[in-house]
């Protein structure tokens, strides 16, 4: 397997524009989650899905963030509009209940807002 | 919810010595993963270790899941061990799965 797959790996933009972030889990896995990482905050949990169903997005950390998941191997993660402050390291990483909770991480999606 | 704290937070080591990372845990789990961040970034899984010991080379980790507590060992250290490194444990809930990150042990390798 190819491992968990995101796109774009960077992505500049300007403030107000809208992001898409994109990930393609490991093929079986049921869960997928999304993490964001800052040097100020570590590593935080946005929110995650179990059988492409969004189970916790407390995580999320206001309206202008949404994610879907369509479909078992794909999901977005979408920021609209975006600000400077949102600029970050955006980590997608999936697992499978079967394996214990074993999870994998993607290269992440480093972003920046200008 | 479950607090997960490592000890220490920074680590800086002469290649070649050895050290020990911690990982505490406020309650029961039913998993724990350790990875490495490497400079580049990449979140690189080391163990999955729910309990006892497992080693991978030079690395080598130990879980007392009865004392709520991991251990990492890192032997004959070299500059590419650096970064950081996380545990995180897994746990089931009413809703599903729960992952929480520890804040991580940033170590350092001198040569």
């Amino acid at each position: 397997d190819a491992g968990v797959i995101q796109s774009p790996r960077h992505e500049v933009t300007e403030m107000g524009q809208e992001v898409t972030l994109r990930c393609k889990p490991i093929s079986g896995h049921d869960y997928l989650f999304w993490y964001r990482q800052t040097m100020m905050r570590g590593l935080e949990l946005l929110i995650y899905f179990n059988n492409n169903v969004p189970i916790d997005d407390s995580g999320m950390p206001e309206d202008r963030f949404s994610a879907k998941m369509p479909n078992a191997s794909f999901s977005t993660l979408k920021i609209q509009p975006s600000e400077p402050r949102d600029s970050a390291v955006y980590f997608c990483a999936s697992s499978h209940d079967r394996e214990g909770g074993e999870q994998y991480f993607g290269p992440g999606t480093r972003l920046t807002v200008t | 919810g479950i607090q997960v704290e490592q000890s220490p937070p920074d680590l800086i080591l002469q290649e070649g010595a050895n050290s020990t990372l911690r990982c505490n845990f406020s309650d029961s789990v039913n998993n724990l993963q350790w990875f490495h961040q490497n400079p580049w970034g990449q979140l690189i899984n080391l163990f999955y270790i729910p309990s006892g010991t497992k080693q991978n080379g030079r690395l080598s980790a130990t879980t007392v899941a009865t004392e709520r507590y991991s251990l990492l060992y890192i032997s004959s250290s070299q500059t590419t061990d650096s970064g950081v490194y996380f545990c995180a444990v897994v746990f089931w809930s009413n809703y599903g799965q729960n992952f929480v990150f520890g804040p991580g042990t940033r170590l350092s390798v001198l040569p």
